[in-house]
C-alpha cells in the first residue's frame, strides 16, 4: 500500500530564512508525488508535481522540491521565507498514472515568522 | 482561474437534517470525482470516488446510506449527508482529475456545521 510520512507537524522558520518541509514517501513502482497548499477554510492549492525527469522541481510561489529516489524524499524548500507562505502544507502520492486518488501525508503547517 | 467549484462554501443544519454539498467541474467533462473530508488541523480523509452513471465506491468505514453521492452527469457531483449529526461537523472537498497526467484539482471545500 502506498503512503506518505510528513515527520513534522510544525515548522518555524524566520521570515528571509530557507525553509525545508519534509516528506517521505511508500510505494510500489514509480511514484508520482505532489505537493499542496492550504490557508484556512480554503481548498487545496498545487504547488508542484514530480512525475519524471529532473529530480529538482520548480513550483509555484519559489517553492521546489527535490526528488530522492533513494532516500524515498520529496522535501519542500524555499530559498527565503515569507510572512504569507504560512500554512498547511501536504505532500501527496499517486502510485501510477490513472484514474486514482491522491493519498496525503497528515500535513505540515509551516510558521514563518517576521 | 477556478477549475472545481463547490456549493455553499459553509453551511448549519441542525441534528437530523439532510445537507447536500454539490461539486462542479467548471468547463470540462470529469467522469470521476473523489470526496474528502477534513477534520480540524488533520489530513484529508478520501471518503468515496464518484462515477459519472455508476454507483460510487465507498473507502472501508464510510457509511454510504450516510453519505450520499449522485454523479448524474460529467459536471456535477452531490454529495448528501443524510440525517447529519453534530459528529459529521467537518470539512468537505471535493476532487476531480484533469489532464494528461491526471492531475488533481480541488474544489474550495464546505464547512458544515450540525447544532
Amino acid at each position: 500500500a502506498q503512503s506518505v510520512a510528513q515527520p513534522e507537524d510544525q515548522v518555524n522558520v524566520a521570515e528571509g530564512n530557507p525553509l525545508t518541509v519534509k516528506c517521505t514517501y511508500s510505494v510500489s513502482g514509480n511514484p508520482y508525488l505532489f505537493w499542496y497548499v492550504q490557508y484556512p477554510n480554503r481548498g487545496l492549492q498545487f504547488l508542484l508535481k514530480y512525475i519524471t525527469g529532473d529530480n529538482l522541481v520548480k513550483g509555484s510561489y519559489g517553492f521546489e522540491a527535490e526528488f530522492n529516489k533513494s532516500q524515498t524524499s520529496f522535501h519542500l524548500k524555499k530559498p527565503s521565507a515569507l510572512v504569507s507562505d504560512s500554512a498547511l502544507y501536504f505532500c501527496a502520492v499517486r502510485p501510477y498514472s490513472g484514474n486514482t486518488p491522491l493519498v496525503f501525508g497528515k500535513g505540515t503547517r509551516l510558521s514563518v515568522i517576521a | 482561474g477556478a477549475v472545481v467549484s463547490q456549493h455553499p462554501s459553509r453551511v448549519i443544519c441542525k441534528s437530523g437534517t439532510s445537507v447536500k454539498i454539490e461539486c462542479r467541474s467548471l468547463d470540462f467533462q470529469a467522469t470521476t470525482m473523489f470526496w474528502y473530508r477534513q477534520f480540524p488541523k488533520q489530513s484529508l480523509m478520501l471518503m468515496a470516488t464518484s462515477n459519472e452513471g455508476s454507483k460510487a465506491t465507498y473507502e472501508q468505514g464510510v457509511e454510504k446510506d450516510k453519505f450520499l453521492i449522485n454523479h448524474a452527469s460529467l459536471t456535477l457531483s452531490t454529495l448528501t449527508v443524510t440525517s447529519a449529526h453534530p459528529e459529521d461537523s467537518s470539512f468537505y472537498i471535493c476532487s476531480t482529475l484533469r489532464g494528461p497526467d491526471y492531475e488533481q484539482y480541488f474544489g474550495p471545500g464546505t464547512r458544515l456545521t450540525v447544532t
